[in-house]
């Protein structure tokens, strides 16, 4: 069955350090791929998107992620924090013949002052 | 700029009772989603609206149902709410099954 994981529920980081949200995926075929912020209060934005071409995508707020075919993973990374980023984050996957996104789990990230 | 309303921010019903939830959005989207959200689980699909008039049911219909009359409104209704239907519920519209979902904020649901 077709599935996103996202192995970390809740992460704490400090302000200025460096960011690496896991997501791994279980499809028949390369996925399209996304990765989404929740705020708190707030619905989901959208911060990038992989659907083909170069491996490296980047996205708004500082953020990229690295599609790695080899590892079926989709890992979100930012260089340094701010306060600011501390939300939820879905990463979540759809293929061309389906007609439904899976979202994984989410992982909450907390921020160290 | 782009926008997905939700008739409510929070809402608390009592068992048995039916309960409507209003989406609107203003970005001519074909396609309409609603989902819930609960800790641990993240986001499951109810159910999906390509057309006007067109519905496809997600993971978890059970229990509800929707109405999309309108290109631009899409309903989620709860025939008789239970204490485990309460969650927080997103809508969301797309252009394109395939594409970014603009998500609104999100009603708070709780059945007492």
């Amino acid at each position: 069955a077709q599935s996103v994981t996202q192995p970390d529920i809740h992460i704490t980081v400090s302000e200025g350090a460096s960011l690496e949200l896991r997501c791994n995926y279980s499809y028949g075929a390369t996925p399209y791929l996304f990765w989404y912020v929740q705020s708190p209060g707030q619905g989901l934005q959208l911060l990038l998107k992989y659907f083909s071409g170069d491996t490296l995508v980047q996205g708004i707020k500082g953020f990229e992620a690295e599609f790695k075919r080899s590892q079926s993973s989709f890992n979100l990374r930012k260089p340094s924090v701010h306060w600011s980023d501390a939300a939820e984050y879905f990463c979540a996957a759809i293929d061309s013949s389906a007609s439904k996104i899976i979202f994984g789990s989410g992982t909450r990230l907390s921020i160290r002052p | 700029d782009v926008k997905v309303t939700q008739s409510s921010r929070y809402l608390v019903k009592r068992t048995g009772e039916k309960v409507f939830l209003e989406c609107v959005q203003d970005m001519d989207h074909e396609n309409m989603f609603w989902y819930r959200q609960d800790p641990g689980l993240g986001l499951r699909l109810i159910y999906f609206s390509y057309d006007v008039k067109m519905k496809e049911k997600g993971d978890i219909p059970e229990g509800y149902s929707v109405s999309r009359e309108k290109k631009e409104r899409f309903s989620l209704i709860l025939e008789s709410a239970s204490t485990n239907q309460t969650s927080m519920y997103l809508c969301a519209s797309s252009s394109n099954l395939v594409n970014e979902q603009f998500f609104g904020p999100g009603t708070r649901l709780t059945v007492l």
